[in-house]
């Protein structure tokens, strides 16, 4: 199995501020036959299931701010908030799916500091 | 306007067995897989695996494979997670979630609204 580890595992930011989270995969999530990285990111709201942000680890998905961004390649990832918001308040999953099962981080919570 | 609406919540004993159903509208239902993800109270995303709802063709994850099975009624565009032998750490919010795109190996775009699975003697 791919494990998927996030850092840190919590972070508190100031509004307005930049937010950092890293996700690093066991094995290379790049595919060579598309050239793309199987890599997502979500956010979860309290009592609400995840919502998809990124995908191909820097596209981003419909409807979803342009002060989130994903970057990376291979094992190393980032999800970056450009200035943080206080609705961004949130954990927030790196997933991969190159290969099943699809395994997730654990999780990095965003707080208000 | 795509949703999976899930069923409401369960309270089992262990060893029972529990069905979850996710009732999907508003695009092709034999086009995409749903994949069935479960939360532990306070814990991370765990996959538990999907289903082709153009086949049937299932892929688990291994640690669940002896207890799980996963289901569609294309006739009722419904998907369906039976997990069997419950323990009390089966106790979770369980989800299914459709593909974004029509092919394998692809992100989890649209979300049901999770069933809470308590096991409890």
């Amino acid at each position: 199995d791919i494990v998927m580890t996030q850092s840190p595992d919590s972070l508190a930011v100031s509004l307005g501020e930049r937010a950092t989270i890293n996700c690093k995969s066991s094995q290379s999530v790049l595919s060579s036959s598309n050239n793309k990285n199987f890599l997502a990111w979500y956010q979860q709201k309290p009592g609400q299931p995840p919502k998809l942000l990124i995908y191909w680890a820097s596209s981003r998905e419909s409807g979803v701010p342009d002060r989130f961004s994903g970057s990376g390649s291979e094992t190393d990832f980032t999800l970056t908030i450009s200035s943080l918001q206080a609705e961004d308040v949130a954990v927030y999953y790196c997933q991969q799916y190159y290969s099943t099962p699809r395994t997730f981080g654990q999780g990095t919570k965003v707080e208000i500091k | 306007q795509v949703q999976l609406v899930q069923s409401g919540p369960e309270v089992k004993k262990p060893g029972a067995s529990v069905k979850v159903s996710c009732k999907a509208s508003g695009y092709t239902f034999t086009s995409y897989n749903i994949n069935w993800v479960r939360q532990a109270p306070g814990q991370g995303l765990e996959w538990m695996g999907w289903i082709s709802a153009y086949n049937g063709n299932t892929n688990y994850a291994q640690r669940l494979q002896d207890r799980v099975t996963m289901t569609t009624d294309t006739s009722t565009t419904t998907a369906y997670m039976e997990l069997r032998s419950l323990r009390s750490d089966d106790t979770a919010v369980y989800y299914c979630a459709r593909d974004l795109y029509d092919y394998n190996n692809c992100p989890l775009s649209f979300w049901g609204q999770g069933t809470l699975v308590t096991v409890s003697s």
